[in-house]
């Protein structure tokens, strides 16, 4: 049971345009998600995250976006740079606690000059 | 700070044979988590401690793999015997205080398992 899905294996962006990585979920009581970023022969890196009571969270080039009744979130990157090239993991969890991350299959992306 | 600490960082075995990772979480950081990560997917947890207490081991196979983190700082991770679908990275990652309900998580770098 894929309860954190992110459906494009893969996006090529080119370098200075938005990047636009999406993830969707199944269980309501997730309250809080977060974004990880992934190099090659490393561990994931913390990115971003939002709680379930925003819908909006900013940080620098990174914004994620929540839509509660959808079950929906996106991560826009601009503008996009070569050294964003990575593999994107979306993450859930509940607040407050420290609970595992349920993690979704990831989304390989390229940006390109 | 340092980061989360694992090793081996590649490991190749046979299948029916042992073998154990080993992790040493940041200092003062009370949670550790073993994920696996097959390639394809995200990774999923497989044991979390909270200091040397198991929290959730629902998702380890008891039959073969075995976690341990007696003095509730490092960890190792063990499989015995090992099979073919066993092969993976191990990542280890720990958390410390949550800070406005985040629950971000520090991973090390894997342990990049490959059963033959």
């Amino acid at each position: 049971d894929q309860q954190v899905k992110q459906n494009s294996p893969s996006l090529s962006v080119q370098e200075g345009r938005i990047s636009i990585l999406n993830c969707d979920y199944t269980n309501s009581m997730f309250d809080y998600f977060l974004w990880y970023k992934k190099y090659p022969a490393e561990g994931p890196t913390f990115l971003i995250s939002i709680s379930s009571i925003k819908d909006k969270n900013e940080d620098g080039r990174f914004t994620v976006f929540l839509n509660k009744s959808a079950k929906h979130l996106s991560l826009h990157i601009v503008p996009s740079q070569p050294g964003d090239s990575a593999v994107y993991f979306c993450a859930a969890t509940f607040r407050g606690t420290a609970s595992k991350l349920t993690f979704g299959t990831g989304t390989r992306l390229q940006v390109t000059l | 700070e340092a980061g989360v600490a694992q090793s081996p960082r590649y490991k190749i075995i046979e299948k029916r044979q042992s073998v154990a990772f080993w992790c040493n979480p940041i200092s003062g950081h009370a949670t550790l988590y073993w994920y696996q990560q097959i390639l394809g997917q995200g990774p999923k947890l497989l044991i979390q401690f909270q200091n040397n207490g198991v929290v959730d081991d629902s998702q380890l196979p008891k039959d073969r793999f075995s976690a341990e983190r007696l003095k509730g700082v490092d960890s190792t991770l063990k499989i015995q015997p090992a099979k073919l679908e066993d092969s993976a990275v191990y990542l280890c990652a720990s958390s410390g205080r949550t800070s406005g309900g985040a629950n971000e998580q520090f991973f090390g770098p894997g342990t990049r398992l490959t059963v033959l």
